[in-house]
């Protein structure tokens, strides 16, 4: 079975360090992007980046370039979205989802589970 | 950054009604379009790519429709697993965007 599996909720202060995960199994996980996505609550879905776990090439959107570190471990099938110092507005619900196709521009077709990260002092 | 413009943000609609969500881009986006459900407490579920193409085990009552800046998703014949948010998304071009979402409510 194809699927993502994300690392378990977080409960962080303003100012911390934070690193999540998603795992890839039951696919070529080289092969294809990894996105990632964050929901805040109540709120609509807000696309933050990508990598290519093959060669580690990665997009940011601006909104989060800077902001948020996206990288990958391809010996292990696991892609990660990191910050270095934590703020509150970075409270929110984020999910990891592999892009459909291994070439060209296509969809998310399967997605994680989600992490929840609440920063709170 | 490409916009995408989702309408309407929210309806109210009953079992077996047809209903219609729709997607503009702020420019041409060929039919690199997809569309999503999300159910509370879960994650997105891919419904359509390529604007029009059903994603397997998703039902036919699903269809989208469109391409270059207008998009239409419709179902058919709403049935109440259908009552969730969707979300339309451009992925032509970096940073890909996601429309505001619809959420499809009981009436």
């Amino acid at each position: 079975e194809v699927q993502l599996v994300q690392s378990g909720a977080e409960v962080k202060k303003p100012g911390e360090s934070l690193k999540i995960s998603c795992k890839g199994s039951g696919y070529s996980f080289t092969s294809y992007w990894i996105g990632w996505v964050r929901q805040m609550p109540g709120k609509g879905l807000e696309w933050m980046g990508i990598i290519y776990p093959g060669d580690s090439d990665t997009r940011y959107s601006p909104s989060f370039q800077g902001q948020v570190t996206i990288s990958a471990d391809k010996s292990i099938s696991t892609a990660y979205l990191q910050w270095s110092s934590l703020k509150a507005s970075d409270t929110a619900m984020y999910y990891c989802a592999r892009r459909r196709g291994p070439d060209g521009n296509d969809a998310f077709d399967i997605w994680g589970q989600g992490t929840m990260v609440t920063v709170s002092s | 950054a490409i916009r995408i413009t989702q309408s309407p943000s929210s309806l109210s609609a009953s079992t077996g009604d047809r209903v219609t969500i729709t997607c503009r881009a702020s420019q041409g986006i060929s039919s690199y379009l997809a569309w999503y459900q999300q159910k509370p407490g879960k994650a997105p579920k891919l419904l359509i790519y390529a604007a029009s193409t059903l994603q397997s085990g998703v039902p036919s009552r699903f269809s989208g429709s469109g391409s270059g800046t207008d998009f239409t998703l419709t179902i058919s014949c709403l049935q109440s697993e259908d009552f969730a948010t969707y979300y339309c998304q451009q992925y032509y071009s970096y940073p890909w965007t996601f429309g505001q979402g619809t959420k499809v409510e009981i009436k």
